[in-house]
């Protein structure tokens, strides 16, 4: 089955403890990119890859990083979480940038 | 910044009545995209509309596009209970994608 797998799907983690919120696609997609959703904000774009070793900043970066070492992955780390960190977080994939994006199912993060 | 801004925010309407929800954006686009997300769920692609498109359908779904007005919109047909949703429209414009808020639609049995 096509899809775009996040784990976890939920986390509650405390201020400056580093992690990672993995996401694998199984579709051989080029484009692979990371949101956050806020109320009242809709989706943010973080970070996105256009394929493999080639990655760009999104609309609020500040305090992610991310790595597009194999095709299929493209872990979200953040090194030292806070608070205003805390959100749903989603992954998408697709072909190309002129394509439709499938979504995973979500990370729900929150930080202490 | 949010590029693509979706109007209304809220809408609800009975089973069977038609929804029609905008989306207004700022810049150029390459092509615009709908998407519906059940409650915290991830996001379902619905239309893809192109820069050079001005209509698109599927199923009960419309897209029109008006790029000299920078704004497009979404007509769902005979609703149901299943529609109540968020709907989204997302700008795709050079490397990136920009989502806009939502509108959150409600259908009634």
């Amino acid at each position: 089955e096509a899809q775009v797998t996040q784990n976890p799907r939920y986390l509650i983690t405390v201020t400056g403890k580093k992690l990672t919120v993995t996401c694998s696609q199984n579709m051989n997609h080029e484009y692979m990119s990371w949101y956050r959703q806020d109320p009242g904000l809709g989706l943010r774009q973080i970070y996105y890859s256009m394929n493999v070793e080639v990655t760009d900043k999104g609309d609020v970066p500040e305090g992610y990083k991310v790595s597009r070492k194999e095709k299929r992955n493209f872990p979200l780390i953040l090194e030292s979480p806070s608070p205003n960190q805390t959100s749903l977080y989603f992954c998408a994939s697709s072909l190309s940038i002129r394509y439709e994006q499938y979504f995973g199912p979500g990370t729900r993060l929150t930080v202490t | 910044s949010q590029q693509g801004e979706e109007d209304p925010q809220a809408l609800s309407i009975q089973e069977g009545e038609n929804a029609t929800m905008n989306c207004s954006y700022k810049t150029s686009i390459n092509n615009l995209q709908w998407y519906r997300q059940n409650s915290g769920r991830g996001l379902v692609h619905l239309i893809l509309i192109r820069s050079n498109e001005r209509e698109k359908h599927s199923g009960r779904l419309r897209v029109t596009l008006d790029t000299s007005k920078k704004s497009s919109s979404l007509l769902i047909t005979a609703s149901r209970a299943a529609d109540t949703a968020s709907y989204f429209c997302a700008r795709h414009r050079g490397n990136d994608m920009r989502f806009g808020a939502g509108t959150r639609l409600t259908v009634k049995p």
